[in-house]
């Protein structure tokens, strides 16, 4: 079965820096892979999907990259913010892209 | 509000007991589905539908099972809850193969004493 591991359980940035993140997975070439927030005592909330074709994606301070030779993405916030705050999450589809398998997340805490 | 509504938020179980978590969408998304979160665990996907009347496991279905008799409800039924059973579920649900991502529910915390 698939896994997916993110790099770290926790990263702590200041305020205006790169907050880069990492998911590499294994036993798996999915077809596409999304990021997620999730804010303490709240449901995930979907950011990006990016496709096995697509080297890179951004949406305003997010840029994914995705590479399949090396099983990875990577996740990064640009000129980060205190609000920015809260647990990043990476998901894969499963086998038959019927239901999505999630990485144990990666806390970030930017200060100020 | 269009969403995931899930019902309800909090719910303690004495061992042996069964209980339903209610799930309900108003996207008309073909696909849905049940996670637990645990301390250290990430999410954990339990059972899921890719529409009415069909139904799979997911990593952890045991001690769990679920139904969709219609488009909107994915209920999941705890049979004999279990204090290993404690945790935050979450349903999610999504347009069929969509680019859109899935939607999360706020989450139902059960406690199992």
């Amino acid at each position: 079965s698939q896994k997916i591991e993110q790099n770290s359980e926790a990263l702590n940035i200041q305020e205006g820096k790169t907050a880069t993140l990492t998911c590499n997975y294994t036993n798996y070439s999915p077809a596409y892979l999304q990021w997620y927030r999730q804010d303490p005592g709240r449901g995930p909330v979907f950011l990006l999907l990016i496709r096995e074709n697509e080297k890179e994606k951004r949406k305003e301070r997010l840029k994914v990259t995705f590479d399949t030779t090396l099983k990875q993405s990577l996740f990064h916030i640009t000129a980060s913010q205190p609000a920015d705050s809260a647990t990043y999450l990476c998901a894969l589809p499963n086998q038959a892209g019927t239901a999505l398998i999630f990485g144990k997340g990666t806390t970030l805490s930017v200060s100020s | 509000n269009a969403g995931v509504t899930q019902t309800p938020k909090f719910q303690v179980l004495k061992t042996g007991q069964s209980m339903t978590l209610q799930c309900a969408q108003d996207m008309n998304h073909e696909y849905m589905s049940w996670y637990r979160q645990d301390p250290g665990m990430g999410l954990r996907l339990i059972h899921y539908s890719v529409g009415a009347g069909i139904t799979d496991q997911g990593e952890v279905p045991n001690g769990y099972n679920v139904s969709r008799s219609t488009t909107e409800d994915f209920p999941l039924r705890l049979l004999s809850a279990a204090p290993s059973q404690t945790s935050v579920y979450f349903c999610a649900s999504s347009p069929a193969r969509d680019s859109r991502g899935y939607t999360f529910g706020s989450g139902t915390r059960l406690t199992v004493v």
